[in-house]
């Protein structure tokens, strides 16, 4: 079936430093791509998206870029702040399943 | 600002108690969903609402019982919980067309004893 493979956390990174945060996909089909982002003690929020191979989504200068030669869609900043400190979680939509089905999440920690 | 507002924010029950949780939007969204949150887990479906009507139960036990009384509210119906039960529910709402791109609420934390 389909599925979403993240890579584990927590990923401790220092202010400013590089963010790669990847997400890897299994689909039997051609299937949109979602970070969403929740931070400590609240919902989850839509952070960036793509619907198509070669799109890139971006917000909050993060972005991420649909790979289906790859099936990847790693979630890339370029200076993070501790403001960034939260759990992200990638998420693929079919529309033949017409739910979200989510990675396990990845903890980011940011320290100043 | 989250434009999903969820009531309570935090609520402690017993196992024989009969209590509700509450969500509305005003982004004229016509699909609603309530979801649970275990801690450190990605969420979890619970139900699907379209058009007001329920169109997903991802097999919810019956002590659970969702209503949608209007387009822009969600009600969660509480009745004889289980300890497991509790946990972080998640109301959420999203365009028809866009089912993927779901805005969701703050939440409420449910704790059963």
């Amino acid at each position: 079936g389909d599925s979403v493979t993240q890579m584990e956390g927590p990923v401790t990174l220092s202010e400013e430093a590089f963010l790669t945060i990847n997400c890897t996909y299994t689909a039997t089909g051609y299937p949109s791509l979602f970070w969403y982002v929740q931070y400590p003690g609240e919902g989850l929020q839509l952070l960036l998206k793509a619907t198509k191979a070669d799109d890139k989504g971006s917000n909050k200068g993060f972005e991420a870029t649909y790979r289906k030669e790859t099936t990847s869609f790693h979630l890339e900043k370029g200076s993070v702040q501790v403001s960034d400190s939260a759990v992200y979680f990638c998420a693929l939509f079919m529309d033949s399943n017409y739910q979200l089905i989510w990675g396990a999440g990845t903890k980011l920690i940011i320290k100043p | 600002d989250t434009e999903v507002t969820q009531t309570p924010k935090h609520l402690v029950m017993g196992m024989t108690n009969k209590k509700s949780l509450k969500c509305e939007q005003h982004m004229g969204h016509r699909a609603m969903y309530w979801y649970k949150q275990k801690a450190k887990k990605p969420p979890e479906l619970m139900f699907v609402y379209s058009y007001e009507k329920l169109s997903i139960n991802e097999s919810v036990p019956s002590r659970f019982s969702p209503e949608c009384p209007n387009s822009s509210l969600l009600n969660l119906h509480l009745h004889a919980l289980q300890p497991e039960d509790s946990a972080l529910y998640l109301c959420a709402s999203s365009q028809v067309g866009e089912p993927g791109s779901i805005y969701f609420g703050e939440g409420s934390w449910l704790t059963v004893v």
